[in-house]
């Protein structure tokens, strides 16, 4: 069964440093998602994007965050500045189908993201 | 307001019945989510349910939905060990792209 695929497993990083993260959505899925979870925490919504462009997001997607979808194939996550509450586990996420109709997120295994 | 409610921790016996329970507050939402997340891993889908449905049942898993109530909730028969993880209900609101979720329930299987 196709799966969205992230890489790093694990990013350190040092606090004011930029980050990448890096997904691989399932192939015929046309929206992608961020959400981030801080250890023992809700999901929280981070930004959707469809059609190359961001379509939601949330409070927590300040001008710190950027997201792009370089080729066909790769959706990333941007923190230009990382701060130490940035520390998190962040999943990727995408889905088949326009919101009327069934489609649920695919989550990715998530990149845990340590800002020392 | 968008907050899904779960109550966040659920102790069964192996065997035993378990049942998670979901508060919603958009009574537009029109489908309702159940994901599974086991430590270290991404939110594995369980199933759903469409809001014109009261009951949904896949194998061990049943789904019940009270429209009326906002209440959401998925029964696991015959609990495993393997059943230990955290159980979170989403919805998605409609017209919109966000899917909303709840803290999550962990659930924690006993010998």
């Amino acid at each position: 069964e196709p799966e969205v695929t992230q890489t790093p497993s694990h990013q350190v990083t040092q606090m004011g440093q930029e980050v990448i993260l890096r997904c691989v959505p399932i192939s015929n899925h046309l929206y992608f998602y961020w959400y981030r979870q801080i250890l023992g925490q809700k999901v929280e919504f981070l930004v959707s994007f469809y059609n190359n462009e961001i379509s939601e997001k949330s409070e927590i997607f300040d001008d710190q965050f950027s997201v792009e979808r370089p080729d066909g194939s790769n959706f990333t996550l941007k923190i230009r500045s990382t701060k130490l509450e940035d520390s998190a586990m962040y999943f990727c996420a995408s889905r088949k189908g326009a919101p009327a109709y069934n489609s649920p997120l695919h989550f990715g295994n998530g990149t845990r993201l340590t800002v020392t | 307001g968008e907050d899904v409610e779960q109550s966040l921790f659920l102790s069964v016996r192996e065997g035993d019945s378990s049942v998670i329970n979901c508060t919603y507050t958009d009574s537009s939402s029109t489908y309702l989510y159940w994901y599974k997340q086991e430590p270290g891993a991404g939110l594995q889908l369980l199933t759903y349910i469409f809001s014109n449905m009261d009951m949904k049942q896949d194998q061990r898993l049943t789904v019940l939905l009270n429209k009326k109530d906002k209440h959401l909730s998925l029964r696991i028969a015959d609990t495993q060990t393997g059943d230990s993880a955290i159980y979170f209900c989403a919805e998605i609101l409609p017209y919109g792209q966000n899917f909303v979720f709840g803290p999550g329930t962990r659930l924690s299987v006993l010998p």
